[in-house]
């Protein structure tokens, strides 16, 4: 199972707005609607940021929504802010056997 | 308020073993299925395994089947992963991540060094 792609970097200057992508395959981005999204600061545990596609938990800011299309997932963070700057990595459910593949992150830098 | 907390890395040498552990507390921890995911040095996120709520279903990524087995003691509300024959490639924190069709929580990780 291949990692899903996304770009190694973006940035964005404070209040703007920027997307992440990534991109699978039909078998795993393409055939679930099971896509996350992590945020992961330095030296820290990843955390939840985007579930299902498009949900949030409880507690993220709704400056971050996500969708799908095709094999295709993305990350949109609006009006963005200094503490958005972190690494994110998407996931996306591959079947049972070996059931979570990740991309490789993306560095987000809030210049 | 949902907990994990890993413990057990260390420095190892190469083709040795070593047990981490993950304490969950705040939640039904038999009622998740739980994965272990890696992170090595400066690079991106990988999962390792996961097993079943009641320990029936393991599965693994290719690079660590037959090395390491995945394992839980609902009763101590404990999840295991077993790591033998290591290799320098496995150098990675480890986290312990609680499963919902996402990975929703995460412990802090725990480092795993293999080295001579």
């Amino acid at each position: 199972q291949s990692a899903l792609t996304q770009p190694a970097s973006v940035s964005g200057s404070p209040g703007q707005s920027i997307t992440i992508s990534c991109t699978g395959t039909s078998s795993d981005v393409g055939s679930y609607n099971l896509v996350s999204w992590y945020q992961q600061h330095p030296g820290k545990a990843p955390k939840l940021m985007i579930y299902e596609g498009s949900k949030r938990p409880s507690g993220v800011s709704n400056r971050f929504s996500g969708s799908k299309s095709g094999n295709t997932a993305s990350l949109t963070i609006s009006g963005l802010q200094a503490e958005d700057e972190a690494d994110y990595y998407c996931c996306s459910y591959a079947g049972s056997s070996t059931p979570w593949v990740f991309g490789g992150g993306t560095k987000l830098t809030v210049l | 308020e949902v907990q994990l907390v890993e413990s057990g890395g260390g420095l190892v040498q190469p083709g040795g073993s070593l047990r981490l552990s993950c304490a969950a507390s705040g939640f039904t921890f038999s009622s998740y299925w739980m994965s272990w995911v890696r992170q090595a040095p400066g690079k991106g996120l990988e999962w390792v395994a996961n097993i079943k709520q009641d320990g029936s279903e393991k599965y693994y990524v290719d690079s660590v089947k037959g090395r390491f087995t995945i394992s839980r003691d609902n009763a101590k509300n404990s999840l295991y992963l077993q790591m033998n024959s290591l290799r320098a490639e496995d150098t990675a924190v480890y986290y312990c991540a609680r499963e919902a069709w996402h990975l929703d929580y995460w412990g802090q990780g725990t480092l795993v060094t293999v080295s001579s």
